[in-house]
């Protein structure tokens, strides 16, 4: 079975700091996406960043970039210059194989604090 | 906003009832999928259907189903409810089975049951 492990229940970074969140997934799939979600205090579900796992070149984008490393199975999300609008819950996410249903399998979120 | 459309954004029933909730996909989006996401038990996949068809199933309680229109709209009915299906369900929509595509999420039903 695929899961998703976020360790970091929570997290703190100081505004325009760098700030690096944990996931590390199990499958044993050979093609998948992953994902980082983010979920701010309104409660919506926001795509940050997907990764797929054929693609060496570690996602970027604009200051949330990732570190994939697929034989680890570890997707870390790591946020650059952080702003006090990133404070919220973030879910990193495994999507497979349509085969086998190709929902998104989530962890179970790092809440991240950014003080002013 | 994502394009999906979520009906009622909060709902306040007693334990026993049955509601109905309601999702409107992203226009051409044939992926429906619902989520639920508790206080203690983060998003948990329930249910996707796929251009009228259940796709996959996942924990979801007997009490629970769901089904997706010819128009592609989806409702999720929940019956005898206890206090413990008090939690926040997300409709999702992806444009087919491609696994790269992106998974759009409405805002959400808010249930309390009391």
């Amino acid at each position: 079975a695929q899961t998703v492990t976020q360790s970091q229940p929570e997290m703190s970074v100081q505004e325009a700091e760098t700030v690096t969140l944990s996931c590390t997934y199990d499958t044993s799939e050979s093609d998948y996406y992953l994902f980082w979600y983010k979920q701010p205090p309104s409660r919506q579900m926001i795509l940050v960043i997907r990764q797929e796992a054929y693609k060496q070149q570690n996602a970027t984008e604009n200051r949330f970039s990732v570190n994939f490393q697929k034989a680890a199975k570890s997707f870390s999300l790591k946020i650059s210059d952080s702003q006090l609008g990133d404070a919220a819950m973030y879910f990193c996410a495994y999507r497979a194989d349509p085969t086998y249903g190709n929902k998104l399998v989530f962890g179970a979120g790092t809440i991240l604090r950014v003080k002013s | 906003d994502s394009g999906v459309t979520q009906t009622p954004k909060h709902l306040i029933t007693a334990t026993g009832q049955r509601v109905t909730l309601r999702c409107s996909p992203r226009s051409g989006d044939l992926s429906v999928y619902w989520y639920q996401q508790s206080l203690d038990q983060g998003l948990q996949f329930l249910i996707q259907y796929y251009n009228g068809e259940e796709r996959a199933k996942g924990n979801i309680l007997e009490r629970f189903s769901a089904q997706q229109f010819p128009d592609l709209h989806s409702e999720l009915n929940l019956s005898s409810l206890e206090l413990g299906d008090s939690a926040l369900y997300f409709c999702a929509s992806s444009v087919d089975l491609g696994v790269g595509n992106t998974i759009y999420f409405g805002e959400g039903s808010w249930l309390t049951v009391v």
